[in-house]
């Protein structure tokens, strides 16, 4: 149980360009999902958290308007990388809250050229 | 402020060597103390969440204890499928159960 799926798993695109990836709880609803970024060698930095029907809350220097982020339904969470530059390219993963756990997708590796 | 302290940053042991991986936290208001195993390029893989000092948990070669100022994750016997980065997490509190990471131990387990 408790499994959470990402899609893409990895996409490149040209720079000015936008980015949808997409987070899904596959076996559980989830009232709360968080949208991390993780940089080589780095650990997870929390960009936001997303709440089922209600604004996303963006992490202190995440730039609302550039991630956007909508929670549709409570087993959907999607991440929009807008007017995406080289500077945004990383590896972006999403979790999905049960109870006190969060359980992590498998990552969506973004390429900006 | 609040932090979480992953040492050591690497480790390499040999097949069937045990040793223990440290967390270290500084929170006020703990709600639970998360492991997670991350193989690379991929996205963290949950272990083990606890959340009182003297609360231990085990799942095959992985043991995990917590005191009210660090966790260790004891690792007995370990196998090289055991490689990989080992993330430890702590819930602050917060109403959302916004989790605090530290930088990770990678494992190294050589045959």
């Amino acid at each position: 149980g408790a499994v959470v799926s990402q899609h893409p798993s990895w996409v490149i695109c040209k720079s000015g360009t936008s980015v949808k990836i997409e987070c899904r709880s596959l076996d559980f609803q989830a009232t709360t999902m968080f949208w991390y970024r993780q940089f080589p060698k780095q650990s997870l930095m929390l960009m936001a958290t997303s709440n089922e029907g209600s604004k996303a809350t963006y992490e202190q220097g995440v730039e609302k308007d550039k991630f956007l982020i909508n929670h549709a339904s409570l087993t959907l969470s999607t991440l929009t990388v807008t007017s995406a530059h080289p500077e945004d390219s990383s590896f972006y993963i999403c979790s999905a809250r049960t109870g006190e756990t969060q359980y992590f997708g498998p990552g969506t590796r973004l390429l900006v050229l | 402020e609040d932090q979480v302290t992953q040492s050591p940053e690497a480790l390499r042991l040999q097949e069937g060597e045990s040793s223990s991986l440290n967390c270290s936290y500084t929170v006020s208001g703990l709600r639970g103390l998360f492991w997670y195993r991350q193989d690379p390029g991929k996205g963290p893989e949950f272990l083990f969440t606890l959340y009182s000092a003297g609360e231990e948990k085990e799942k095959e070669r992985l043991k995990a204890t917590l005191t009210k100022k660090e966790s260790f994750l004891h690792i007995t016997a370990p196998k090289p499928e055991d490689s990989a980065t080992y993330l430890c997490a702590v819930n602050y509190g917060g109403s959302q159960g916004n989790l605090i990471f530290g930088k990770g131990t990678k494992l190294s387990v050589k045959p």
